[in-house]
Formats: structure tokens, C-alpha cells, sequence
């Protein structure tokens, strides 16, 4: 069964770091693309940033480009995002999903960026 | 880059059929055939409906089906049940290499 659990989420002050963690099982994670998606409370879905198999190619959205980093270690299973110069609009709720078809999501971890 | 744009809210009767349009530009949504579909019932995460515009992963039931014309992209349900009231988004890949989402429709079962 796929898992995909997030972690690392809380409240932070704005212009302050966080990482965030999405720890995988389930499945060869090293086989897949991972993603980043957010969701602000009562909002849609936004794209973070993606990262092929092997790190070879990275993207970002606009939004957080230059802030945030995606990174992944295939030996630990697990997918990472620094997330840097936090703002209020980065508040939301961050998923990791599985393959470039996002057919697996994590349940979230809670971004609050707030003073 | 812009989200795809998709209407704020569509309803059907039981047993009825309803479609969700997803429209973009020639640099997403009619450039490539990377459309996605994804319910996301309150307070739980997305599910993957529709990939790739028209493919249905396993255990997804036959009655959600995806097409594409042009810019535009749709997902029809048929034959509506209750539990298929949800908030549906599309995706798409894009020129950038990037994805861009739809802003979500409320799919209300009347």
C-alpha cells in the first residue's frame, strides 16, 4: 500500500524557515517523480515544485521560486522542501503526491506563517 | 502563470450526467495531452480521477470520463451518485514545464 506522510509543518513567523518531510512506503520511491502541491484554507490546489527520479530536473512555481528548494534522498525514501523567507500567503496546507500524475497524496502538514 | 479556469459550481439530479470544463491556452491545457482530474472530498486529500485526458486509473468506476478540444478540457460524470459531490480541479502540464491547476468546481448532488 502506498503511504505518504508529511511532517515538519507549524507555525512560523514571517520571513522565518521551515522544511518539511514527506516520508514514503509502498512503493520503489526512487522509480518516481515527487511533487509539492499546497492548498491555502478555503482554496484550491497550487503547484509547488516538482523533482524527477533522480534530481536531474527540478521546477517551481513562480510563486516560490527562489525561496523554497525541493530535494529528495532515494536511500531514506523520503522528499523535501526548505522552504525559506516565509510570507503570510505561504499559509496552507502542504501535500507531497506521488509521480508526475499526482496519483497518490499524502494527508498535509499545516503551514501557518503568521506573527 | 495563470490557472486553467474552471467554473465555480455545477449541480446535477441523481442519475443525471454533468460535465466540468477546464479551460487554458495553447501553452498548457492545448499543448500537450498532460490533463488531469482530481476529486477532493472536504477535508481529505485529492484523488486521482482522469489522467493523461481521457485515462481512468484502476478502481476509478467507468462513469468518469475526460475528453479534450483545443484549450479546452472536460470531465463528464454519469450517472450521478451522492457520493460523488465534491470539489473537482484540473491540472495540466505547461510550456514552462510547470503544472498549473484549475481553480476547482463544487460539484453539488441535488
Amino acid at each position: 500500500e502506498v503511504q505518504l506522510v508529511e511532517s515538519g509543518g507549524g507555525l512560523v513567523q514571517p520571513g522565518r524557515s521551515l522544511r518539511l518531510s514527506c516520508a514514503a512506503s509502498g512503493f520503489t520511491f526512487d522509480d518516481y517523480a515527487m511533487h509539492w502541491v499546497r492548498q491555502a484554507p478555503g482554496k484550491g490546489l497550487e503547484w509547488v515544485s516538482g523533482i524527477s527520479w533522480n534530481s536531474g530536473s527540478i521546477g517551481y512555481a513562480d510563486s516560490v521560486k527562489g525561496r523554497f528548494t525541493i530535494s529528495r534522498d532515494n536511500a531514506k525514501n523520503s522528499l523535501y522542501l526548505q522552504m525559506n523567507s516565509l510570507r503570510a500567503e505561504d499559509t496552507a496546507l502542504y501535500y507531497c503526491a506521488k509521480s508526475d500524475y499526482f496519483d497518490y497524496w499524502g494527508q498535509g502538514t499545516l503551514v501557518t506563517v503568521s506573527s | 502563470q495563470s490557472a486553467l479556469t474552471q467554473p465555480a459550481s455545477v449541480s446535477g439530479s441523481p442519475g443525471q450526467s454533468i460535465t466540468i470544463s477546464c479551460t487554458g491556452t495553447s501553452s498548457d491545457v492545448g499543448g500537450y495531452n498532460y490533463v488531469s482530474w482530481y476529486q477532493q472530498h472536504p477535508g481529505k486529500a485529492p484523488k486521482l480521477m482522469i489522467y493523461e485526458v481521457s485515462n481512468r486509473p484502476s478502481g476509478v468506476p467507468d462513469r468518469f470520463s475526460g475528453s479534450k478540444s483545443g484549450n479546452t478540457a472536460s470531465l463528464t460524470i454519469s450517472g450521478l451518485q451522492a457520493e460523488d459531490e465534491a470539489d473537482y480541479y484540473c491540472s495540466s502540464y505547461t510550456s514552462s514545464s510547470t503544472v498549473v491547476f484549475g481553480g476547482g468546481t463544487k460539484l453539488t448532488v441535488l
